[in-house]
């Protein structure tokens, strides 16, 4: 069964950094493309992050370029989120998603960061 | 930038009786393979967003056959033929087909029972 936890969220003062962790389990990890996506309180989804199977290819949306960092350990099976220069808008909970053929086929719990002084 | 626009915002349906959603996309999501690539989660009520439909109309695992998903090009349809309770939640569209600028999704239709 494909499973994947993210940690690591928290509370964070503005201009503050988090590091966000997702572990995977349940299939073959270095294989699969995998993203982030964050939802804001009573908001919709949104698309942080991509990294590549191999971590040789990484993007990034417009409003979190220069801040966030994403990464992946294959040898762990994790996939991470480094997060610095906080705002308020980046309030959210942040899932750990896996990409499969253009798609999202899988969603972690989600972990809750919340930015405020 | 793609846009993708859901119609309606808010959905109340009477328990039994059938519930669409729309979403258009500002460009075609036929993707240069030949495949359209249009997904739809639910998102029950503090839980994550689980997929229902992808590439328009194929069903995951375990999804009761009471969701269907139709459509092409730039307008899409998810319909549940009969809602039952455990249906209420938000609704969302995706579309995977145009990067950058990376997974974009409708703004959710938020269906309750009347």
């Amino acid at each position: 069964e494909v499973q994947l936890v993210e940690s690591g969220g928290g509370l964070v003062q503005p201009g503050g950094s988090l590091r966000l962790s997702c572990a995977a389990s349940g299939f073959t990890f270095s294989s699969y493309v995998m993203h982030w996506v964050r939802q804001a309180p009573g908001k919709g989804l949104v698309w942080v992050s991509r990294i590549s199977h191999d971590a040789t290819s990484t993007m990034y949306a417009d409003f979190v370029k220069g801040r966030f960092t994403i990464s992946r350990d294959n040898a762990k099976d994790m996939v991470y989120l480094q997060m610095n220069s906080l705002t308020a808008d980046d309030t959210a909970v942040y899932y750990c998603v896996r990409d499969f053929n253009h798609d999202v086929d899988h969603w972690g719990q989600g972990t809750q960061v919340t930015v405020s002084s | 930038d793609i846009v993708m626009t859901q119609s309606p915002l808010s959905l109340p349906v009477t328990l039994g009786q059938p519930a669409s959603i729309s979403c258009r996309s500002s460009q075609s999501l036929l993707h240069g393979n030949g495949d359209t690539f249009l997904s739809w989660f639910q998102q029950r009520p503090g839980q994550p967003p689980r997929r229902l439909v992808y590439q328009v109309s194929k069903r995951d695992s375990g999804v009761p056959d009471r969701f269907s998903g139709s459509g092409s090009g730039n307008d899409f349809t998810l319909k549940i033929s009969r809602v039952e309770a455990e249906d209420v939640g938000v609704y969302y569209c995706m579309q995977g087909t145009h990067w950058p600028p990376g997974f974009t999704f409708g703004q959710g239709t938020k269906l309750e029972i009347k």
